[in-house]
């Protein structure tokens, strides 16, 4: 079984780009969640899909970021315009249940580097 | 405010020695507590969490609701287990919010 997928592994861009970041969650995952890493610190929640709404989005940090869900399948997330305190690691989870409670595990992706310079 | 603390960034201990490593959480509810781990080239997986009560590999957790810990702990290191650990708390069962709250995370290192 396929686990889940992001893409892309690592991106550069310049301040004031936009980037666009992608993840296929676990087939038949309900449940879909963006995360980020900043270096040196916490994997902090960014916001949480129930199919295709958005269930909790409090984490988004501002207006710059926009994440969909078109269908109930894959995310994207996009950043823009991109600034240098963006720079960090986005892994998207899924779970078959909300925040796995009933399995207690939410499947992490590889995760996607955004570097902003 | 609900927030996951790991005290530690690195920690590393010989092979064979005992490991612990410390996780204390604030949080209002009655939360879930979860150890990932996060192995050299692989993603994060799920180590354990505190209501299965369950030994993993050779590690186990106890939730104190009293000193609001939930501490890692293994008898005897292996080399294998060099990772990043993680302690995460949810909110979900007690009607709180689903989302995970993360520490920072430790990096073990087990010396030969």
């Amino acid at each position: 079984e396929a686990g889940v997928t992001q893409f892309p592994s690592h991106s550069v861009i310049e301040k004031g780009q936009t980037v666009t970041l992608r993840c296929d969650p676990i087939s038949g995952h309900d449940n879909l969640y963006w995360y980020r890493r900043v270096m040196g610190k916490e994997i902090k929640f960014l916001l949480h899909f129930v199919k295709e709404s958005k269930q909790d989005e409090s984490g988004m940090p501002n207006n710059r970021f926009l994440a969909e869900r078109t269908g109930g399948t894959y995310s994207t997330l996009k950043v823009q315009p991109a600034e240098l305190e963006d720079s960090g690691v986005y892994f998207c989870a899924s779970s078959q249940d909300p925040g796995g409670v009933n399995t207690g595990e939410l499947f992490f992706g590889e995760g996607s580097r955004l570097t902003v310079l | 405010a609900q927030r996951v603390t790991q005290p530690e960034k690195l920690l590393s201990v010989f092979k064979g020695a005992p490991v612990e490593l410390k996780c204390n959480y604030s949080y209002s509810g009655s939360p879930e507590l979860f150890w990932y781990v996060q192995y050299s080239r692989q993603r994060l997986q799920l180590l354990l969490r505190h209501i299965s009560r369950e030994s993993i590999k050779g590690f186990t957790a106890d939730l104190n609701k009293g000193e609001t810990s939930f501490h890692l702990k293994k008898p005897f290191a292996q080399e294998e287990d060099s990772a990043m650990y993680y302690c995460a708390l949810s909110g979900g069962r007690s009607g709180g919010t689903y989302k995970y709250i993360f520490g920072t995370g430790t990096r073990l290192k087990v010396l030969a």
